[in-house]
């Protein structure tokens, strides 16, 4: 499968512990984003990286998160002290981007579930 | 005001039945329109993307109203296997970030 793959799928973890999840892009896809989706709404924008560059953080995002491309292939999402309000969906895609303006279809990947006890 | 705005629905259409989406953005500055699809507990999917021309595939039609501010999907003969959830993306000029709006859910019934 080429597709965007992410792992763990599933999370169950108690309030106050660290969570981290990696996401693997499309390997020839270099902008790469993760998004946070709850019920009942549409994806909600973290961050984007283009190449290893973290290039936008979203103002809602808390310093509890942070998120690394080290070498411009797989990322990681990080959460320290996990509250009951990170309880969601953390989504994955990739792109295949040239030129600022330039958008390209993004592809998503199955997503991890996070539930904070 | 939302920057992406959507009806939830649910529209609970039979099968056959024509069905209209709209979804409002506020930022007139935007460039790039797109519909995904979402089943449920599933990841989004690129339907389409919208053109300044309008466009078309196969039973999907969308649009783009720049004055008004609105693009809009319409579904003609509607199979069950079109229930989902149409979410809209807009995308201002120069930003690498798109913004989805909280999704239409649509229900297609025998």
């Amino acid at each position: 499968d080429t597709g965007v793959s992410q792992d763990p799928r599933h999370k169950i973890t108690k309030r106050g512990q660290n969570v981290t999840f990696r996401c693997d892009p499309i390997s020839e896809h270099n902008r790469l984003y993760w998004y946070r989706q709850t019920l009942g709404q549409g994806p909600e924008f973290l961050t984007y990286f283009q190449n290893e560059a973290q290039l936008e953080k979203s103002r809602l995002l808390s310093d509890r998160f942070s998120a690394e491309r080290p070498k411009g292939s797989f990322s990681t999402l990080e959460i320290q002290r996990t509250e009951q309000g990170d309880s969601a969906m953390y989504l994955c895609a990739s792109s295949l981007g040239a030129g600022v303006g330039v958008y390209n279809e993004q592809f998503f990947g199955p997503g991890t579930r996070l539930t904070v006890l | 005001r939302k920057e992406v705005e959507q009806d939830p629905g649910p529209f609970n259409v039979p099968e056959g039945a024509t069905v209209a989406f709209n979804c409002t953005y506020s930022n007139s500055a935007s460039q790039s329109f797109f519909w995904y699809r979402q089943d449920c507990r599933k990841e989004p999917k690129l339907l389409m993307s919208v053109y300044s021309s309008g466009n078309e595939d196969g039973r999907f039609t969308a649009q783009l109203n720049r004055a008004s501010q609105y693009i809009s999907l319409l579904i003609r003969d509607s199979k069950l296997s079109d229930s989902a959830t149409y979410l809209c993306v807009v995308r201002s000029g120069g930003s690498y970030i798109p913004t989805f709006g909280r999704g239409t859910s649509l229900i297609v019934h025998p």
